[in-house]
């Protein structure tokens, strides 16, 4: 199965400014991979598909890029409702697997 | 656009069994594969396996093959996960989530939205 690697596993950052998380995966993925945003006590959040298309009603504050290994997720400014827990996950082989997830604290 | 509720909290004995339920509301099942995450305490998720209704067909994650069996109900749009052999570290919150079926081709889109509400099933004696 393919193994998603996040980094790093905690972002401390201040309000108004930019985060950037990275994925990596063990094989390819062409662009077969999504992002979820999980705030305490709720499901994820589907935020980004196709590694760049935002999912509807998702901010343009929220961008992904990447393909093949290595992914990107970046948080242009964060918002206050930003500071949650971030998992990427690959659809491209069965099963679908995730990675472990980038907390985005307060700094 | 669906709406998926969940089953409540459950609490069971390490070697029963324990069967989650997911309905949808404002929508059917018809164009959609259920697929089952779970997430346990401090841990990423782990997808256990799917369900396409309107053709009958379930996939499984090979960690979880024999011990878990996917279920749906066409006429009442509820989807059922039920996982046997419990064990201590099966203690996670469970969720149900969809992906875009096409039949025209048999494709599934590989991301999940939207997800139900999540129902933490805890092993313990």
């Amino acid at each position: 199965e393919i193994v998603m690697t996040q980094s790093p596993a905690t972002l401390s950052v201040s309000p108004g400014e930019r985060a950037t998380l990275s994925c990596r995966a063990s094989q390819s993925l062409s662009s077969n991979l999504a992002w979820y945003q999980q705030r305490p006590g709720q499901a994820p959040k589907l935020l980004i598909y196709g590694a760049s298309t935002r999912a509807t009603g998702i901010p343009a504050r929220f961008s992904g890029s990447g393909s093949g290994t290595e992914f990107t997720l970046t948080i242009s400014s964060l918002q206050s409702e930003d500071f949650a827990f971030y998992s990427c996950q690959q659809y491209n082989h069965w099963p679908p697997t995730f990675g472990q997830g980038t907390k985005v604290e307060i700094k | 656009q669906v709406h998926l509720v969940q089953s409540g909290a459950e609490v069971k004995k390490p070697g029963s069994s324990v069967k989650v339920s997911c309905k949808a509301s404002g929508g059917t099942f018809i164009n959609y594969a259920i697929s089952w995450v779970r997430q346990a305490p401090g841990q990423g998720l782990e997808c256990m396996g799917r369900i396409i209704p309107i053709i009958g067909i379930t996939n499984y994650a090979q960690q979880f093959q024999g011990r878990v069996t996917l279920t749906a109900d066409k006429s009442t749009s509820t989807a059922y996960m039920e996982l046997s052999s419990l064990r201590s570290e099966d203690t996670a919150v469970y969720y149900c989530t969809t992906s875009y079926y096409y039949d025209s081709d048999g494709s599934v889109e590989g991301y999940f939205h939207p997800w139900g509400q999540g129902t933490l099933v805890t092993v313990s004696s």
